[in-house]
Formats: C-alpha cells, structure tokens, sequence
C-alpha cells in the first residue's frame, strides 16, 4: 500500500511567524513530491513542487526534500491570515505522467 | 483558458438514483483524472484516462460506478444505484505529459439521501 501521510491538524501560527508543514511517503523510489493548498470549499490548487533532494523556495514558500529519510515539508515564512487553508502533500510514486497519491492534509490556521 | 470545468456543481439525490457528473478538461490536455475526497478517507483517484483511454480504474469502488471519456474534451461518471456512502465532492482533474500540471475543476458536492 502505496502511503503519504500527513499530520492532520489544526496547527495554529500567529501571523507572522513560520508555519512548519511535514509529510512522509512510503515508497522509496518516489520521484516527484508537490504541495496543494485547499481552501474550505474549494478544489486543491498547486503551489511547489519539488524533484531532488535540498531546498526549493518560491516567495514566502520554502520546500524541502530529503528523499533518504522519505521526508518532506513546506515552511510558510511570515504567515498571514490568508495562508488558512488545508496544505495537502502530493507524491508521483512512478515517473511520468501519472496519477498523485495525496496525503489527508494539513489544516493550518493563521491567527490575525 | 476557462480550466476544468464540472457539473453539476451540486447535487442532492434519492438512494437507489442514478448519478451522473461530467467534466469537461482544460483544451490540449492529455490526461484526466477523476477524485473523491471525504473527510474519513481524504483524496482518492478513483480512475484515470491517457489520450482518452481509461489506464487504471483499481480505485473505483465497485460496480456501481462506471466512467467514460467519449473524446478528449468530455468524460462522465456515473454512479448506479447511488448510496448514502457514495456522498462526498467528487473533482475532475486534467494534466499535460506532466504531474506538476494537473489543475482540479471545481468539485462536484455529490449528497446522496
């Protein structure tokens, strides 16, 4: 059984402060890994990915990677309230194109 | 672009009735993919199509759920009867050669009395 786990929250952050998402995967030969943001309501949306091992950062949005411990988290630097969302972790467990394996998600709150 | 469309975007029906929900994939996209997402069991793939052809379908649940893609712009999935369990939001997602493409349409809120 192919797993991704992720804890499910709530995490609560005051605005501002970094917000410290983790997910782990059960297949070793993963290839890909991606972030999805969801808000209450609405359809996941991506917003990383990532492909080798290390750091991956777009704006406020850090990724990281470290495929030997099948670990991956996503930091949220200076968290504001919008940020409230549930964060679900996605892995390509084949190359190509095919289909995600996505974690339950995280629910995380920004307090104003 | 006018990305994944689904419809309907709601729908509230009797156990025993037939469902039917429909996605329509953003233009160009090779691959589709349909998802159920409860809070119990979060997202699962339930089928997927390459170039119009179903390729994996191990995560429909059972018989009563059946899905087609007629042409490269359309795919059904049809619940018959429905169940009570079968509530959930089901979304339409579609992508080019590449994981990191994969947009979701809107959802589908499926609540079956």
């Amino acid at each position: 059984q192919k797993e991704v786990e992720q804890n499910s929250g709530p995490l609560s952050v005051p605005e501002g402060a970094i917000a410290s998402l983790n997910c782990t995967y059960s297949d070793r030969g993963s290839q890909s890994f991606f972030w999805y943001r969801q808000y209450s309501g609405k359809s996941p949306e991506l917003i990383m990915s990532i492909y080798s091992n290390g750091d991956k950062e777009d704006g406020r949005f850090t990724a990281q990677l470290n495929k030997a411990s099948q670990y991956v988290s996503l930091l949220i630097r200076d968290s504001q309230p919008s940020d409230s969302a549930t964060y679900l972790c996605a892995v390509n467990m084949n190359s190509g194109n095919t289909p995600l394996v996505f974690g339950k998600g995280t629910r995380l709150s920004v307090i104003a | 672009d006018a990305g994944v469309i689904q419809s309907p975007r709601h729908e509230v029906t009797e156990m025993g009735q037939e469902v039917t929900l429909r996605c329509k994939p953003i233009s160009g996209h090779n691959s589709l993919f349909w998802y159920r997402q409860t809070m119990m069991r979060g997202l699962e793939l339930l089928i997927y199509f390459n170039n119009n052809v179903p390729i994996d379908d191990s995560g429909m649940p059972e018989d009563r759920f059946s899905a087609k893609m007629p042409n490269a712009s359309f795919s059904t999935l049809k619940i018959q009867p429905s169940e009570p369990r079968d509530s959930a939001v089901y979304f339409c997602a579609s992508s080019l050669d590449r994981p990191d493409t994969q947009y979701f349409g809107p959802g589908t809120r499926l609540t079956v009395l």
